[in-house]
């Protein structure tokens, strides 16, 4: 099956830095999306990514479609401790009757040092 | 609300027994998909459902069971054949190959 590698596994940083994760694949998709999961909750939404190139930014987060189609990155200006989390990349590939379905990365865990 | 709702938070299973999560949606939403997560992994697609009536296996299904009797809701069912159960077990839906929101997430132990 498709392969998401994401790196790095954790980061921890101090507040107000910048960070950077991102996301390959062994094969394309046709959509990238970015998720925040907290302690004992569900995943969030946090942008989604539909065209190779892409670039979309949510308030401090930005995250780009890569050209490939096989890589997203996601980036986190100024940081706060309410970042702390796990991050995930997901990617779907629309194609015939299994087109909903994901695949998720293992996830990165940040940890934000006021 | 809109939203997804999984109940319990925490559930205990016993040796031999099959226990049952809860997952109920009032977004509207045709498409409703199980998920298992253990620590330091993605999650894991476990049975999925495009429409009321019909469902597919994931890429781990194996000791498990579900049912889509009504939109709004699809249960999963922890049987006894699932040896390794202790887990954190996440429900999501979405409109047709739209995005997919999760619920809040149901953790499952063996006592």
């Amino acid at each position: 099956g498709q392969q998401l590698n994401q790196s790095p596994q954790s980061m921890f940083i101090q507040e107000g830095e910048d960070v950077s994760m991102n996301c390959t694949s062994s094969s394309i998709f046709n959509t990238w999306l970015w998720y925040k999961q907290e302690p004992g909750e569900g995943p969030v939404l946090l942008i989604a990514l539909y065209k190779a190139g892409e670039l979309t930014s949510n308030g401090r987060l930005t995250a780009q479609f890569g050209i490939t189609r096989k890589d997203s990155f996601l980036n986190i200006s100024a940081s706060i401790p309410s970042d702390v989390g796990i991050y995930f990349c997901a990617g779907q590939l629309r194609s015939g009757g299994s087109n909903y379905k994901l695949t998720f990365g293992k996830g990165t865990l940040l940890t934000v040092n006021p | 609300d809109g939203g997804i709702t999984q109940s319990p938070k925490y559930l205990f299973r016993k040796e031999g027994q099959n226990v049952t999560l809860s997952c109920e949606q009032n977004l509207n939403h045709d498409a409703m998909y199980w998920y298992r997560q253990d620590p330091g992994q993605g999650l894991r697609l476990i049975y999925y459902s495009q429409i009321v009536n019909d469902f597919q296996k994931g890429d781990i299904a194996e000791g498990y069971s579900v049912s889509r009797e009504k939109k709004e809701s699809f249960p999963l069912t922890v049987t006894s054949a699932q040896k390794n159960p202790t887990a954190f077990y996440l429900c999501a839906s979405s409109s047709t190959g739209n995005i997919q929101y999760f619920g809040a997430g149901t953790r499952l132990s063996v006592l």
